[in-house]
């Protein structure tokens, strides 16, 4: 069963301090990864997107790792700022599928204190 | 370019009430999402469509329908409303079909039903 877990649910860091998000999934065949930020009320925005070949993607603060033999992957946050605060969500989508075929995580919370 | 915009932003029904959501994907695109989210379950896919046509269809009751334009501006309607509806519904287009395009999500319309 295509599944994608993310870990950890929850997260309280303080502002500067650096965090890593982890992202298991067992989707296949695989087409790639998006990590999206989600501000409260707001709608998802992508981060990166990470394909089979790629194992690091960077976005400013935010660099997404991709161990497509494991099938593990992470987002690292340094030198958190207060506006990082939000979900962020691990997508994972089947090779050759259509946008049905996207397999959401159910995202970490994280929350930056000053 | 503008981005995807939904209405309304926020609404509240009772039950046995029905309900329609709107959709301007951005200018161009012709792929338009629909999910569900909600605290315990995440984003949940609900459907896609594409030249007016559906293409994709999630786990969703019959109560869920929806219709695209031929502008690609999209509506979703729920009939019947139950109170586990209460949710923000999301909608994300893309340029065209397919998982490699990256989907923007609109700022989701909270609905709430009493």
């Amino acid at each position: 069963k295509n599944q994608v877990e993310q870990s950890p649910q929850s997260l309280i860091i303080l502002e500067g301090k650096n965090c890593t998000l982890q992202c298991n999934y067992t989707v296949s065949p695989f087409s790639n990864l998006r990590w999206y930020k989600q501000d409260t009320g707001r709608g998802p925005v992508s981060l990166t997107i990470m394909t089979f070949s790629e194992n690091t993607k960077s976005n400013g603060r935010y660099t997404a790792t991709l161990d497509a033999d494991t099938k593990q992957s992470s987002l690292h946050i340094t030198a958190s700022q207060l506006s990082d605060s939000a979900s962020y969500i691990c997508v994972v989508s089947e090779r050759g599928s259509t946008l049905g075929r996207l397999y959401f995580g159910r995202g970490t919370q994280l929350t930056v204190w000053p | 370019k503008a981005g995807v915009t939904q209405t309304p932003r926020y609404l509240i029904k009772t039950r046995g009430q029905q309900v329609t959501l709107s959709c301007s994907p951005i200018s161009g695109h012709r792929s338009v999402s629909w999910y569900q989210q909600t605290p315990g379950q995440g984003l949940q896919f609900l459907f896609e469509y594409f030249s007016e046509t559906q293409r994709n269809k999630g786990n969703f009751p019959g109560r869920f329908s929806g219709r695209q334009f031929s502008n690609s501006r999209s509506e979703m309607n729920v009939s019947t409303l139950e109170l586990g509806d209460s949710a923000l519904y999301l909608c994300a287009s893309s340029l065209e079909r397919g998982s490699s395009y990256e989907q923007y999500f609109g700022p989701g319309t909270r609905l709430t039903v009493t």
